[in-house]
């Protein structure tokens, strides 16, 4: 079975601009959970949706947003970038709520 | 603030030792703790979970769980290098369903 994907991989931007990250959980998981993590740091949580739904936020601007599709997929949309913003962001998926998270690959996001 | 605490090492053990990997956490009322290996530039990857207080054991990998001190390790016995990565830790509280994670220990396998 294939594990959680994230598109893209790798992605350059520029201060201001607007980014949508994609994350796809792993077949029959119907939660999804984004985190960024820092060079040196553990990851931080950003949202959990479940059945569409956001389930949970973590301390966050509100220039980060996220939604979940009828399939489970999920998009991060991070508007009027930072350079602080610049991380790895992880996409992770589990069956429900309360259960065990897998991590996707991740997409390294860099803000110039 | 739920907080989970690890020392950051770097850790570093000759192969074939054990490595001991320590993790306290701050709200008493946690219920799910898990442990997450992570490798320079890749995402982490499970390794085992834990619930109940005591041992959980999966191969070469040995949990302890003290819910009473707040304390939750990762036994890794005959190290190989390749275990050389970040060790993350990972606690879930009764109330909400955020994972909080700790910023990891770095832990190096000395051939």
């Amino acid at each position: 079975d294939a594990g959680v994907t994230q598109s893209p991989t790798h992605l350059i931007k520029t201060r201001g601009q607007q980014v949508t990250l994609r994350c796809s959980p792993i077949s029959g998981h119907k939660s999804v959970s984004w985190y960024q993590q820092v060079l040196g740091q553990g990851p931080q949580f950003i949202f959990q949706y479940y059945e569409k739904e956001e389930r949970g936020r973590g301390n966050f601007p509100d220039r980060f947003s996220a939604r979940q599709f009828p399939n489970y997929s999920s998009e991060l949309n991070v508007n009027a970038l930072l350079l602080g913003d610049s991380a790895l962001y992880l996409c992770a998926s589990s069956p429900g709520l309360q259960e065990t998270q897998y991590f996707g690959p991740g997409t390294r996001l860099l803000v110039l | 603030q739920k907080e989970v605490e690890q020392n950051s090492g770097p850790l570093s053990v000759p192969e074939g030792a054990i490595a001991s990997l320590n993790c306290t956490y701050s709200d008493r009322v946690s219920q799910s703790f898990f442990w997450y290996r992570q490798y320079s530039g890749k995402s982490p990857e499970l390794i085992m979970s834990i619930y109940s207080n005591g041992d959980k054991e999966d191969g070469r990998f040995t949990a302890q769980l003290n819910k009473a001190s707040q304390y939750v390790s990762l036994l890794i016995r005959d190290s190989q290098p390749s275990d050389s990565a970040t060790y993350l830790c990972a606690v879930k509280p009764n109330t909400g369903n955020q994972f909080y994670f700790g910023t990891g220990t770095s832990l190096t396998v000395i051939p």
